[in-house]
């Protein structure tokens, strides 16, 4: 498996909390992502990473936040939880975009009451 | 708008059976087509990747066919075994960078092979 680690791996946390989600590489991969997987959905990016200090936006960044300080740090930010935002959220990270492998974490299960 | 369309939703196959996935595209501009697995409780993982100048790509019991006219590329599991149960994405990207290198999935397939 690819080095990455997603913490926590499960979280309960109430309406209106802040909530962090914190993606660790240990690959030194330019690329970090943070997706979102329903039922029904799919896969859907939230935002992604090019670099330390650049991020941009996805299809789904309503409500999300994101920093990376350092490279192998990728941290997904609620400011405000609300019910919509419980899903599975999956971190991944590729050495190039789009037309290389893109390995992912093992998911953070996130329940929203 | 959803980008890359995928079929059906779920499937289910007899071992040894033939295990065919759709998927179909709108934008002509992609140029990197992958299919992910993913198993209950683990992150997708790379199965097989194909770019359009090729209209079919093998690895052992997987293959990846596209037809770059019609816009369709699938995927195909041949002698399909209890351990292929899984959902599997297709998905697509342009490569060049920004927003648009970013892979585009389509909603998933959930196979379930019957022994």
């Amino acid at each position: 498996d690819a080095g990455i680690t997603q913490s926590p791996r499960h979280k309960v946390t109430e309406t209106g909390t802040p909530v962090t989600l914190r993606c660790h590489q240990t690959e030194n991969h330019r690329y970090m992502y943070w997706y979102r997987q329903d039922p029904g959905h799919g896969l859907r990016l939230i935002h992604y990473s090019y670099g330390v200090k650049d991020t941009d936006k996805g299809e789904v960044s309503d409500g999300y936040s994101v920093s990376r300080s350092k490279t192998e740090d990728f941290l997904l930010t609620l400011e405000s939880a609300t019910s919509s935002q419980t899903s599975v959220y999956f971190c991944a990270i590729s050495d190039l975009q789009g037309r290389t492998e893109a390995f992912f974490g093992q998911g953070t299960r996130l329940t929203v009451v | 708008q959803q980008q890359v369309k995928q079929s059906p939703q779920s499937l289910i196959v007899q071992k040894g059976g033939i295990s065919i996935i759709n998927c179909a595209y709108e934008n002509t501009a992609f140029d990197y087509f992958p299919w992910y697995q993913q198993f209950p409780g683990k992150g997708p993982a790379l199965l097989i990747a194909i770019r359009p100048d090729v209209s079919e790509k093998k690895e052992g019991r997987f293959t990846i066919s596209f037809n770059k006219s019609a816009k369709q590329f699938s995927l195909h599991i041949m002698d399909s075994q209890p351990g292929d149960s899984a959902t599997y994405f297709c998905a697509a990207s342009m490569g060049y960078g920004g927003s648009q290198g970013n892979l585009i999935f389509g909603k998933g397939t959930k196979l379930s092979v019957k022994p």
